[in-house]
Parts: C-alpha cells; sequence; structure tokens
C-alpha cells in the first residue's frame, strides 16, 4: 500500500534511547529519509540514505532499516530533540510520501 | 549559504487563485529538482508536486489532491520556482514550503533521495 505509518507519539526519558519507526511496503526497496520538526519552524533533514546525518547533525542520529521498517534512533536523547519527526519515502507512483509524523516527548 | 526563501502567501477566497515563490540562493538551482510541501495547522507534512531540471525537461509530478489545480514552474535565470493555485478550497489552507530533492542514488538493492534545505514557509488561508 501506498502509506507509511509511524506511531503518533512516543516519550523518552532524558538521557536514554529512543527508536521512531517508520512503516510501509516502499521501504523495502527505498531508503527512508528522516525530519525534524520544531513547533513554528521548518522541517530539518536528520538523516538519510542507509545512515548518513547531514552536517551540525548530532551524532546521537542514526537511521537503520529492515525488511518494510525503517527506524530513527536517538542515543543519549537530550532536551531540544522534542519535536515532531516525520519519514520520507515513495509511493507506488514514485512520488514522495511522508509518514504521519511522531511527536517526540522527551521527559 | 543554501537557502530558500518562500513568498507570496496571504488570504484567498474559495474559488480564487494565487502564486507562490521560492527564491533559491548557495547552490546551483538550475541542476536541482525543486518540490512544494504543504502543512495544515496541526496536521502532517503533505508533498504537493515538483520540478525537474531542464536536463530532465522541466518534467513536473502532482499530488492527487492538486492535481489539474496547481502548476510548478521556474525561471533558471531568476532562481526562482514557482506554485500557481487555481480554484482554491478551504482545504488547501496551510504552510506552503519549497525544498530541494537531492541523491537519487542506488546502493545494495535500495535507493534514496532527501531533501535538503527546506525554506521558512508560507501561509495560504483560504477563506470567505
Amino acid at each position: 500500500s501506498s502509506e507509511l505509518t509511524q506511531d503518533p507519539a512516543v516519550s523518552v526519558a532524558l538521557g536514554q534511547t529512543v527508536r521512531i519507526t517508520c512503516q510501509g511496503d516502499s521501504l523495502r526497496s527505498y531508503y527512508a529519509s528522516w525530519y525534524q520538526q520544531k513547533p513554528g519552524q521548518a522541517p530539518v533533514l536528520v538523516i538519510y540514505g542507509k545512515n548518513n546525518r547531514p552536517s551540525g547533525i548530532p551524532d546521537r542520529f542514526s537511521g537503520s532499516s529492515s525488511g518494510n521498517t525503517a527506524s530513527l534512533t536517538i542515543t543519549g536523547a537530550q532536551a531540544e530533540d522534542e519535536a515532531d519527526y516525520y519519514c520520507n519515502s515513495r509511493d507506488s507512483s514514485g512520488n514522495p510520501l511522508f509518514g504521519g509524523g511522531t511527536k517526540l516527548t522527551v521527559l | 549559504e543554501v537557502q530558500l526563501v518562500e513568498s507570496g502567501g496571504g488570504l484567498v477566497q474559495p474559488g480564487g487563485s494565487l502564486k507562490l515563490s521560492c527564491a533559491a540562493s548557495g547552490f546551483t538551482f538550475s541542476g536541482s529538482a525543486m518540490h512544494w510541501v504543504r502543512q495544515a495547522s496541526g496536521k502532517g507534512l503533505e508533498w504537493v508536486g515538483r520540478i525537474r531540471s531542464k536536463a530532465n525537461s522541466y518534467a513536473t509530478a502532482y499530488a492527487a489532491s492538486v492535481k489539474g489545480r496547481f502548476t510548478i514552474s521556474r525561471d533558471d535565470s531568476k532562481n526562482t520556482a514557482y506554485l500557481q493555485m487555481n480554484s482554491l478550497k478551504t482545504e488547501d489552507t496551510a504552510v506552503y514550503y519549497c525544498t530541494r530533492s537531492l541523491g537519487g542514488y542506488c546502493s545494495g538493492g535500495s535507493c534514496y533521495s532527501w531533501f535538503d534545505p527546506w525554506g521558512q514557509g508560507t501561509l495560504v488561508t483560504v477563506s470567505s
């Protein structure tokens, strides 16, 4: 199906590790990219490809993929990581498709 | 600095038209595919459409929700992409972002691309 499914909300204790997942058939042949969006701001790329971080993104952010599931892992979550996170892949027509987003709360 | 700046948003009545602009700087705009992505208040990101480079025949593609009503164009001499929106509906109310796509690579049996950078967005409100 042409959908990317994310958990609506996830929470993590400060300094702990959290995994945000994205499920969809297209992920079997297309690596997800991940975007962080804080309130009132534009999305920011945090992970792309197999596990690539743009310049300026902390190394506590990492990506992985298995079967139809892509994951964004934050190892040692910080208060500033509290944000919405979106995965992106392709739909059955080859056009970009975003997941519904996951709201990450850092406790 | 790689940068995208949108403009042209505002209040428009249902059935009306609006044209958004996206001015690029800091990279080779003419060789880049440019996309528009929108976000209704409190909602997620929705891909709207894209235009490829001259080398790819300026090919366009649109989401089903806007096909036939929205048109994306570009002026490489001005490093600017445009989103012409006609027959606007209340459900088109959103912040509209422009972004550049990169990649289109394949490795280990999987392909990938990504969006970077993003503009700050411009708000379009469709209301009577």
